[in-house]
């Protein structure tokens, strides 16, 4: 399976601190996403990162790839009370370009 | 407006109960897909339309049935369905080929089957 699995299944930071989430995968990518989840609502895209990159930033957020040992990270700096949320890395593998596959998903509480 | 609507958003049906629930995307997009999310789980893709080609994943039971009649139009009708079908059911889009697959969700289809 190219599923990703994330770590830590759940996180619980004071606001201001930073958040890092991981994801490792088994499969050779495309690129690789994470989304964020509010309870109850529909996913949102944050950033995509391709298998050629190995960093990214948008605003608060900086996402890394190593593809040799296939796991990423997300770091989300400065928390606010509303980052509060579950966030899923889904791979896009290269052999299977139609289906993007999610992981398990960690739940970030951020306590203000 | 996310751009994917979804409809209805909370259904309660019987084990002997039709239904179907509607997806539309207003994004120009050439692939819609359904995920289920079960409490505790991964989200899990279960029909996936792309470029008007339906590309299935074998585990889904018969019961669900996909219906895509055009490229912003997404049906998933529900049949004769089990308890263990409760979940939030999820509709996306993408742009396949051109774009990076980004994913943009609707809100979900809460399902509830006694």
């Amino acid at each position: 399976s190219q599923q990703g699995e994330e770590d830590p299944q759940a996180l619980s930071i004071q606001e201001g601190e930073n958040a890092t989430m991981n994801c490792s995968y088994k499969t050779s990518i495309n690129n690789l996403q994470w989304y964020r989840q509010n309870s109850g609502r529909g996913l949102v895209h944050l950033i995509l990162i391709r298998s050629n990159e190995r960093e990214k930033h948008s605003g608060r957020l900086r996402v890394t790839l190593d593809t040799s040992k296939k796991s990423s990270s997300l770091l989300i700096t400065a928390s606010r009370a509303a980052d509060t949320a579950s966030y899923f890395c889904a791979t896009d593998a290269l052999t299977s370009y139609d289906k993007v596959i999610f992981g398990p998903g960690t739940s970030l509480s951020v306590i203000p | 407006e996310t751009g994917v609507t979804q409809t209805p958003r909370h259904l309660v049906m019987g084990m002997t109960n039709k239904k179907s629930l509607k997806c539309e995307q207003h994004l120009g997009h050439n692939a819609m897909y359904w995920y289920k999310q079960s409490a505790k789980k991964p989200l899990e893709l279960m029909f996936v339309y792309s470029l008007e080609e339906r590309v299935e994943n074998n585990s889904v039971p018969s019961r669900f049935s996909p219906e895509c009649p055009n490229s912003s139009h997404l049906f998933l009708h529900l049949h004769t369905l089990q308890p263990e079908d409760s979940a939030l059911y999820l509709c996306a889009s993408s742009q396949r080929g051109t774009g990076d697959g980004e994913l943009f969700f609707g809100e979900g289809s809460r399902l509830t089957v006694l």
